[in-house]
């Protein structure tokens, strides 16, 4: 069975705080990708990082940095410097990887993320 | 770029009433799926078209019917409409290849059954 669990529900934090999001997959397929997609309060949906699961390196990309650890099954999602443009649901997902194309993505049910001036 | 068109925006319906929700990709995408979201419960596939031609069910299928009407459409809809119906739609496409491309989502349809 394929599973995401992101356990914080909802996470408030003061702006310019560090902030890390958790996220815990299952999983028995060896080839899989892990997405985080941020979803403002305006409501689309707005694609963060693809990792495949044979690629465990760390990736920053400005004040965002995503920690891959396959031996724990996490993707951990750590926002530097949290601004309050930075408040949003975060979803993290999992898409393992079968043959012909029939792939669904698995999400788990997000992390409400509040930052306060 | 348009990306993923979904039509209409907001909908309130009367409790036994037809709908059906329009998705429209510009993107040549292979797949195509149906999402809803409600409060507590993030996203949950309705159904899914991994290519032109072929539609299977997700893990919440009841209540709803969908066409793969050609490779950019896939609409969803609704035959009789129950409160419980009551959510945001998300239509998603991806390109199908051999490195997974991330779904492309529209901007979603609020649908309010009363």
């Amino acid at each position: 069975a394929q599973k995401v669990t992101q356990a914080q529900t909802e996470i408030s934090v003061v702006e310019k705080e560090d902030v890390t999001l958790d996220c815990v997959y299952e999983t028995r397929d060896t080839t899989y990708y892990l997405f985080w997609y941020k979803q403002p309060p305006s409501g689309e949906l707005v694609f963060l990082i693809r990792r495949n699961s044979f690629d465990e390196q760390n990736e920053i990309s400005g004040r965002y940095s995503w920690n891959f650890q396959k031996s724990t099954s996490s993707f951990n999602f750590t926002i530097t410097a949290s601004q309050v443009v930075d408040s949003a649901v975060y979803f993290c997902a999992l898409l393992p990887r079968t043959q012909g194309g029939s792939e669904k993505l698995v999400f788990g049910k997000g992390t409400k993320l509040t930052v306060n001036p | 770029n348009a990306g993923v068109t979904q039509t209409p925006k907001f909908q309130v319906l009367k409790t036994g009433q037809s709908m059906t929700l329009q998705c429209a990709q510009d993107m040549n995408h292979n797949s195509m799926y149906w999402y809803r979201q409600d409060p507590g419960m993030g996203l949950r596939l309705i159904y899914y078209s991994a290519s032109e031609g072929t539609t299977d069910k997700g893990e919440v299928p009841n209540g709803y019917n969908v066409s793969r009407l050609n490779k950019r459409e896939f609409s969803l809809r609704l035959e009789s409409a129950a409160p419980s119906q009551t959510s945001v739609y998300f239509c998603a496409s991806r390109a199908w290849d051999r490195d997974a491309q991330p779904q492309h989502f529209g901007d979603g349809t609020r649908l309010s059954i009363l």
